[in-house]
């Protein structure tokens, strides 16, 4: 099994659609969890932290269910500059340095 | 933009040569970790370097080496290239806290062995 699991879609969606993504991750040990946004060619860029229940930030709001394992990112009033690869990333806290596990990334495209 | 700088953008290399790829840290950053991303993959943990120690490798070969430097940059190595090499290698920094495990990628450094 993975460490980090993401649905690699591409998820079409229309301009003002909502669209979530989910992610599940294996360590039950992991305390950190972040969404980073990567575009085509380009270097992943930190959307946002995940911490305790989860934040919000603007049109972006990420969840943590420790329970199940999961972490799911809500896009809300989609744009066409959220297109993108939305990549689930874990620090799974058991090494004793700060190791980043990725998933492979879910692909977003909105359209007009 | 994060202040992660990254050295050259582009390089094209025979398999069996050596290549060196460097990064400058965003400023108050001591840790600098490396990832190899492959197409279409997410990125991979190669090392991590803090204070200019080794404080932490992924599942990579020891043809995969690295360097951090007094004012914390770094540098990745690699011996013996293969064409699976062939990736996007990207350095990230952080301020090596543990109340803190965010991390601020450069642009990369994208590879090609022929």
């Amino acid at each position: 099994r993975k460490e980090v699991e993401q649905d690699p879609g591409p998820f079409n969606v229309p301009e003002g659609a909502t669209v979530a993504f989910n992610c599940t991750y294996s360590n039950s040990a992991s305390q950190s969890f972040f969404w980073y946004r990567q575009d085509c060619r380009k270097e992943p860029k930190l959307l946002m932290s995940v911490y305790s229940s989860g934040n919000e930030d603007g049109r972006f709001t990420a969840q943590l269910n420790r329970a199940s394992q999961y972490i799911s990112l809500l896009i809300r009033d989609s744009k066409l500059s959220d297109s993108a690869t939305y990549l689930c990333v874990v620090n799974p806290m058991n090494t004793g340095f700060q190791k980043l596990v990725f998933g492979t990334g879910t692909r977003l495209l909105v359209s007009p | 933009e994060t202040g992660v700088t990254q050295s050259p953008t582009h390089l094209i290399k025979t398999r069996g040569q050596q290549v060196t790829l460097r990064c400058s840290s965003q400023s108050g950053h001591n840790t600098v970790s490396w990832y190899q991303q492959a197409l279409g993959q997410g990125p991979q943990f190669i090392f991590q370097y803090y204070r200019e120690e080794e404080n932490g490798r992924g599942n990579f070969p020891p043809r995969f080496s690295g360097l951090q430097f007094p004012n914390y940059s770094s540098e990745l190595n690699v011996n013996a290239l293969e064409l699976d090499d062939s990736a996007l290698y990207l350095c990230a920094s952080s301020d090596g806290t543990f109340e803190n495990y965010e991390q601020y990628f450069g642009p990369g450094t994208r590879l090609t062995v022929t």
